[in-house]
């Protein structure tokens, strides 16, 4: 398969800690991308990080990447209740049209 | 601007039965997809269209045809359903750097 992996699969936290999630992939890639899903819909794109960067902020929001390792890492910090959906990292694999997903990570955040 | 449509937003079908998910875009973007999502597996891309004319394999395109009939629109078929093909249908189109997401077709194929 050429799904990425994602861990924790699932992460519980309080309102106000932070929640870091990672994701790893297979091929070489353009870019990395991170979206959430609210319960069942579709999912909306957060950020995007380039294959030549290693770190990109976006409001509460951290992500990094290490080609080496294909790995990516994504960081909500001052997490809110608002923040409990599901998270997935999209990998664009160089020189293609095609995104793959990673499995995602379910994170709830109690009030 | 209503972004990316689907239609229908549920679906139950018999096995051996035939239908097709229909995918339209008013953003005028060049590429279309179609992904399944399953319970604890994530999205999977079934086929893809980089551009008018043309389209291409995903992960798991067994069981499926599609069809991009104009730069507007991009149907997925299944001529003979099965069971394992019980899922929510997304469909998505590309920008230059993220995709943009319909709002998904929950189908059951009984």
């Amino acid at each position: 398969s050429q799904q990425g992996e994602e861990d924790p699969q699932a992460l519980s936290i309080q309102e106000g800690e932070n929640a870091t999630m990672n994701c790893s992939y297979k091929t070489s890639i353009n870019n990395l991308q991170w979206y959430r899903q609210n319960s069942g819909r579709g999912l909306v794109h957060l950020i995007l990080i380039r294959s030549n960067e290693r770190e990109k902020h976006s409001g509460r929001l951290r992500v990094t990447l290490d080609t080496s390792k294909k790995s990516s890492s994504l960081l909500i910090t001052a997490s809110r209740a608002a923040d409990t959906a599901s998270y997935f990292c999209a990998s664009i694999t160089s020189g293609t049209y095609k995104y793959i997903f990673g499995t995602g990570t379910r994170l709830k955040v109690l009030a | 601007n209503a972004g990316v449509t689907q239609t229908p937003k549920f679906q139950v079908l018999k096995t051996g039965q035939s239908m097709t998910l229909q995918c339209a875009q008013d953003m005028n973007h060049n590429s279309m997809y179609w992904y399944r999502q399953d319970p604890g597996m994530g999205l999977r891309l079934i086929y893809y269209s980089a551009s008018e004319g043309t389209t291409d394999k995903g992960e798991v395109p067994n069981g499926y045809n599609v069809s991009r009939l104009n730069k507007r629109e991009f149907s997925l078929r299944l001529e003979s359903a099965a069971p394992s093909q019980t899922s929510v249908y997304f469909c998505a189109i590309s920008g230059l750097d993220e995709q943009f997401f319909g709002p998904g077709t929950r189908l059951t194929v009984l």
